[in-house]
């Protein structure tokens, strides 16, 4: 199965800083089958982007997706109070599907 | 509106085994994919299970193959998860999760917790 690996495990910033969260994967994820999600305490995740780049319904425009093969990332440009929480990137191109073990974005 | 509403959580011995349900309302539930994800107390998300729209294919985690199984009834509109020989590592919040026409999650349920102790 392919291994995601986020970078880094803990990330500190202010609100109006831009965020750049990482996902590196074992193996090319075929078709850039590739999400990220975020997650509130206490509520389920929240899909922000999908095939890479494309964001989501009602996800806001600061945060945009890239990537390719094996390496991706989540920008998020200006940080807004509300955007402090866990981040994961996920691989649906592949069986089994797999995620990373998460990024904390935390308030500095 | 979709919504997903799992059950079948709570205490559970040791050893033991149980069956989640996923009730789905909102969207029509043959024409999708469908999959079980779950999250230990303050760790991160596994991916556990995934279902084809018509039943006949099924995916699991390498590392719990062989304890899980994942099935559904389409004519109910409901999803399950039975888990068996359970341990203290499998105490999480199961979640129910939609999959799009794209292929990625889209919708989640709220979880139901799992609690494995004597």
């Amino acid at each position: 199965e392919i291994v995601l690996t986020q970078s880094p495990g803990t990330l500190s910033l202010s609100p109006g800083e831009r965020a750049t969260l990482s996902c590196r994967a074992s193996q090319s994820v075929s078709n850039r089958y590739l999400a990220w999600y975020q997650q509130r305490p206490g509520q389920a995740p929240r899909l922000l982007v999908y095939g890479a780049s494309s964001r989501a319904t009602d996800v806001p425009d600061r945060f945009s997706g890239s990537g390719s093969g094996t390496d991706f990332t989540l920008t998020i440009s200006r940080l807004e109070p509300e955007d402090f929480a866990v981040y994961y990137c996920h691989q649906y191109g592949s069986s089994p599907r797999t995620f990373g073990q998460g990024t904390k974005l935390e308030i500095k | 509106e979709v919504q997903l509403v799992e059950s079948g959580g709570g205490l559970v011995q040791p050893g033991g085994s149980l069956r989640l349900s996923c009730s789905a309302a909102g969207f029509t539930f043959s024409t999708y994919d469908m999959h079980w994800v779950r999250q230990a107390p303050g760790k991160g998300l596994e991916y556990l299970s995934g279902i084809r729209s018509d039943g006949r294919g099924t995916s699991y985690a390498d590392s719990l193959r062989g304890r899980l199984t994942i099935s559904r009834d389409n004519s109910k509109n409901t999803l399950y998860l039975q888990v068996s020989s359970l341990g203290p590592e499998d105490t999480a919040v199961y979640y129910c999760v939609k999959t799009s026409s794209l292929w990625f999650l889209d919708y989640w349920g709220q979880g139901t917790l799992v609690t494995v102790s004597s």
